[in-house]
């Protein structure tokens, strides 16, 4: 499957608790895309990437969110202190710097318990 | 500010039936304009995208959606619809001039087709 992946699919935390997701994208596609979709809503952006340069951060990405994309390649999503409220489906999408459809990933979904 | 509103958040079809799913949008400059769709416990899938041209674009699996700048909307439409169209249905915008990353989704439609 050459399409974007996200690991782990599931993730159960326990409030406070630190996680950090994985998202490998299409493989020639330098652009890479967090979202996040809470039940009943469409998904809302929280931050981009152009290759390893991270170029736009939504105000819903709080300082207990942190992302990362050292090698222009994968890209890791940290938050800390996990509260109740991140509780989501967190998705990846990349794309083609001339192209602009965005190809999503399956997500990973949180729950803080 | 963008915005997106899709008015109905379900949209019931007869098998056979054509099918419409509706969205309006607002941005400050020129707009791409996207449908994607959600099958359960999947990812969001690319169906189609308005940049320039024909207002009547054709996508994936028989979907088109018809552009019309005069009443900001984007709707969806296929003429016949099929069982396993079933789905949850996101439409999205992003300011021509604006943010390469800032894609701006609805709150869903959520098709059901009958037999």
């Amino acid at each position: 499957d050459t399409g974007v992946s996200q690991d782990p699919r599931h993730k159960i935390t326990k409030r406070g608790q630190n996680v950090t997701f994985r998202c490998d994208p299409i493989s020639e596609h330098n652009r890479l895309y967090w979202y996040r979709q809470t039940l009943g809503q469409g998904p809302e952006f929280l931050t981009y990437f152009q290759n390893e340069a991270q170029l736009e951060k939504s105000r819903l990405l709080s300082d207990r969110f942190s992302a990362e994309r050292p090698k222009g390649s994968f890209s890791t999503l940290e938050i800390q202190r996990t509260e109740q409220g991140d509780s989501a489906m967190y998705l990846c999408a990349s794309s083609l710097a001339q192209t602009i459809e965005a190809f999503f990933g399956q997500g990973t979904r949180l729950t803080v318990v | 500010a963008q915005s997106v509103a899709q008015p109905e958040d379900q949209v019931n079809v007869a098998e056979g039936n054509p099918l419409t799913v509706k969205c309006t949008y607002s941005v400050s400059g020129n707009p791409y304009l996207f449908w994607y769709v959600q099958y359960p416990n999947r990812g969001l899938q690319f169906l189609l995208k308005y940049i320039t041209g024909d207002n009547l674009v054709k996508g994936s699996y028989g979907f088109e959606a018809e552009f019309n700048k005069s009443q900001t909307s984007f709707h969806l439409k296929k003429p016949s619809a099929l069982v396993s169209d079933s789905a949850l249905y996101f439409c999205a915008v992003r300011d021509y001039g604006g943010s390469q990353g800032n894609l701006i989704f609805g709150k869903g439609t959520k098709l059901s087709v009958k037999p």
